[in-house]
């Protein structure tokens, strides 16, 4: 199973700012938190990834508590385009050395309903 | 911006067919990966592939399944005989494996459809 919680449902108006929150509340030291969305059916979309600090990049921002129990995703200026289903994942490590992050397990994720 | 490219977009089979389900990852990427999704069904992790051999299986990636990189940028998934249950999207992903904690990126997927 996940080793996430998110809500199942957030809304948020275009234009304004999308936080969506993530409970990981057993995340060892050494594992990271990604963040990946799934626009309808297409392939889920790496979006960010980090570890304790926060960090940023074209599409986003991911706010990570000091405790790392949780973290929250920011949209800045939400459009329709990022109507999506958004996943918060802690990746099982992987069981050989090479340095991959591991498999990934979804969970149902936050459908994120950006309106106009 | 490079990407991980799938083909076909839909295969639709005969049950008890084999079906061959093809991905070009990035092309530096060396760590590969196949997963599928049933129609409103959550994103399963498959089988993860590196250096010529699979990493990690889940449950699913049964006797039925097999993983192949035939040349130096094709990755394939082959399902040898082909049940109902298989009809889902199936996505193939990569990761890059020189620094540790590097994303998978992801196709758009092959839609496969049994009858």
């Amino acid at each position: 199973d996940a080793k996430t919680t998110q809500p199942p449902s957030m809304d948020c108006a275009e234009g304004r700012a999308a936080n969506l929150p993530c409970n990981h509340s057993t995340i060892s030291g050494n594992e990271y938190v990604y963040w990946y969305r799934q626009i309808h059916s297409q392939g889920p979309q790496y979006i960010i990834h980090g570890l304790k600090n926060n960090e940023t990049n074209e599409m986003a921002s991911l706010i990570i508590t000091e405790d790392r129990k949780s973290s929250t995703l920011i949209l800045p200026h939400a459009t329709l385009r990022d109507t999506a289903v958004y996943y918060c994942i802690v990746p099982i490590p992987a069981m050989n050395y090479g340095g991959s992050q591991g498999n990934l397990i979804f969970g149902k994720g936050t459908k994120l309903s950006v309106k106009p | 911006e490079p990407e991980v490219t799938q083909t076909p977009s839909h295969q639709v089979t005969q049950m008890g067919q084999e079906v061959i389900l093809r991905c070009v990852p990035i092309s530096n990427h060396l760590y590969f990966y196949w997963y599928r999704q049933i129609l409103g069904q959550k994103v399963e992790f498959l089988v993860s592939f590196y250096n010529n051999e699979i990493s990690e299986k889940s449950e699913i990636f049964d006797d039925q399944f097999s993983v192949e990189r035939p040349d130096g940028s094709n990755f394939t998934l082959k399902i040898r005989s082909t049940k109902l249950e298989d009809s889902a999207m199936y996505f193939c992903a990569s990761s890059d494996v020189i620094w540790s904690n590097q994303p998978q990126h992801f196709g758009d997927g092959t839609r496969l459809s049994i009858l």
